[in-house]
């Protein structure tokens, strides 16, 4: 089935430094991508939808100036958060789409901001 | 906006048994619906998908879909302490769209 790696899978960041978390399909050309947060006990949250060569597409509520998605290639997506704060400590998980199948998701990323 | 709503629970259901999960939501025009199962820490990893009313079963598990009563639903038969975890229902408009999660539902296999 279709796989989706997430890279790092935990980081640890002091607060006001920026951190780039990496999307990839590794089997399949992904057209779109999406970028979730989920908070300790909280439902899955979508951020983001990413769409190769054109600008992601954000979520009320979410600042795409902090939260920076890029999206080069039909493989990878890369979510940067800027100026991190202790607030953006979160599990943050993308999932990818082939047009066809259902989402699967990466390992999902854990971002702890001192 | 798009709702969808879940018993947080916990449930628990002993070994052996049926584990029934329910799910509700609000956009009607959604037209495809999905079950995730996460543990704790981990990401969600997709148990099964239905587009269309009615049942759809893919070896313990049955998914349920009821589009005029906006009701989807998760049956997991001969329950196993291994499918103790986290059940997140979420739906999507079709197409390339995000998914809308519910906060999900914690159950737990009793040995």
């Amino acid at each position: 089935g279709a796989v989706v790696s997430q890279h790092p899978s935990r980081v640890i960041c002091k607060s006001g430094t920026s951190v780039k978390i990496e999307c990839r399909s590794l089997d399949f050309q992904a057209t779109t991508m999406f970028w979730y947060r989920q908070f300790p006990k909280q439902s899955l949250m979508l951020m983001a939808t990413s769409n190769e060569g054109s600008k992601a597409t954000y979520e009320q509520g979410v600042e795409k100036d902090k939260f920076l998605i890029n999206h080069a290639s039909l493989t990878l997506s890369t979510l940067t958060v800027t100026s991190a704060h202790p607030e953006d400590s979160s599990f943050y998980i993308c999932s990818a789409h082939d047009g066809n199948s259902p989402l699967h998701f990466g390992n999902g990323t854990r971002l702890t901001v001192t | 906006q798009k709702e969808v709503e879940q018993n947080s629970g916990p449930l628990s259901v002993p070994e052996g048994a049926i584990a029934s999960l329910n799910c509700t939501y609000s956009d009607r025009g959604s037209q495809s619906f999905f079950w995730y199962r996460q543990y704790s820490g981990k990401s969600p990893e997709l148990i099964m998908f239905i587009y269309s009313n009615g049942d759809k079963e893919d070896g313990r598990f049955t998914a349920q879909l009821n589009k005029a009563s906006q009701y989807v639903s998760l049956l997991i038969r001969d329950s196993q302490p291994s499918d103790s975890a986290t059940y997140l229902c979420a739906v999507n408009g079709g197409g390339a769209d995000g998914l809308t999660f519910g906060k999900g539902t914690h159950l737990i296999i009793q040995p």
